[in-house]
């Protein structure tokens, strides 16, 4: 069974405040990792897909990281605003499979 | 707006009933993936169809059924429904066979009474 896990659960900031999180997967058949934002009342929206260990993405405030050999990607968003606010999802992509597996998700709340 | 649709938004039906949802792709993307969000699961991927064909498939059971069309919209067919079927179903859609991101449906909320 693959997992991916992703910390921490929940996390509450406040406007302005740079905040980070993680994701794990197995670092065994990787072929890709997605990251999705998810805003309450709508749909994910993806964020970034990562194929390359050591790769680094970057969309506005939100980066992220991606280590494959040791199965763990960041995502940081720099100084967050409210509307951050939303559960951050990643999904690992093996190689022997299309299947995405998704973790259960970062819920961001930040506060004005 | 994804450019993915969905229908219906809103499904409430009894045990033992059957039902169709359908989903249309963003315009240019042949592969769609069907996804439930349970209330106590994170998003579970189902089936997926490239260009008419069953490209992956996750732990869809087997009362569930899915299809692509040749002009590419699909339907998730849910029989013999139970309680715990009720769910979000979302459809996404990807231009390739599964390397790129993909774009999610507003999705369709199954209610099962």
């Amino acid at each position: 069974i693959l997992n991916v896990e992703q910390s921490p659960q929940s996390l509450h900031v406040q406007e302005g405040d740079s905040t980070n999180f993680t994701c794990s997967f197995p670092s065994s058949n990787f072929y890709a990792l997605h990251w999705y934002r998810w805003e309450t009342a709508k749909s994910p929206e993806a964020l970034f897909v990562m194929t390359l260990n050591g790769d680094e993405k970057k969309k506005g405030r939100i980066s992220a990281t991606l280590n494959t050999k040791e199965g763990y990607s960041y995502l940081y968003i720099k100084g967050s605003q409210p509307e951050d606010s939303a559960t951050y999802l990643c999904a690992f992509k093996g190689g022997a499979t299309n299947k995405l597996i998704f973790g259960t998700g970062t819920l961001l709340a930040v506060q004005p | 707006d994804s450019g993915v649709t969905q229908t219906p938004k809103h499904l409430i039906t009894a045990t033992g009933q059957r039902v169709t949802l359908r989903c249309s792709p963003r315009s240019g993307d042949l592969s769609v993936y069907w996804y439930q969000q349970s209330l106590d699961q994170g998003l579970q991927f189902l089936i997926q169809y490239y260009n008419g064909e069953e490209r992956a498939k996750g732990n869809i059971l087997e009362r569930f059924s899915a299809q692509q069309f040749p002009d590419l919209h699909s339907e998730l067919n849910l029989s013999s429904l139970e309680l715990g079927d009720s769910a979000l179903y979302f459809c996404a859609s990807s231009v390739g066979g599964g390397e790129g991101e993909q774009y999610f449906g507003p999705g369709t909320r199954l209610t099962v009474t």
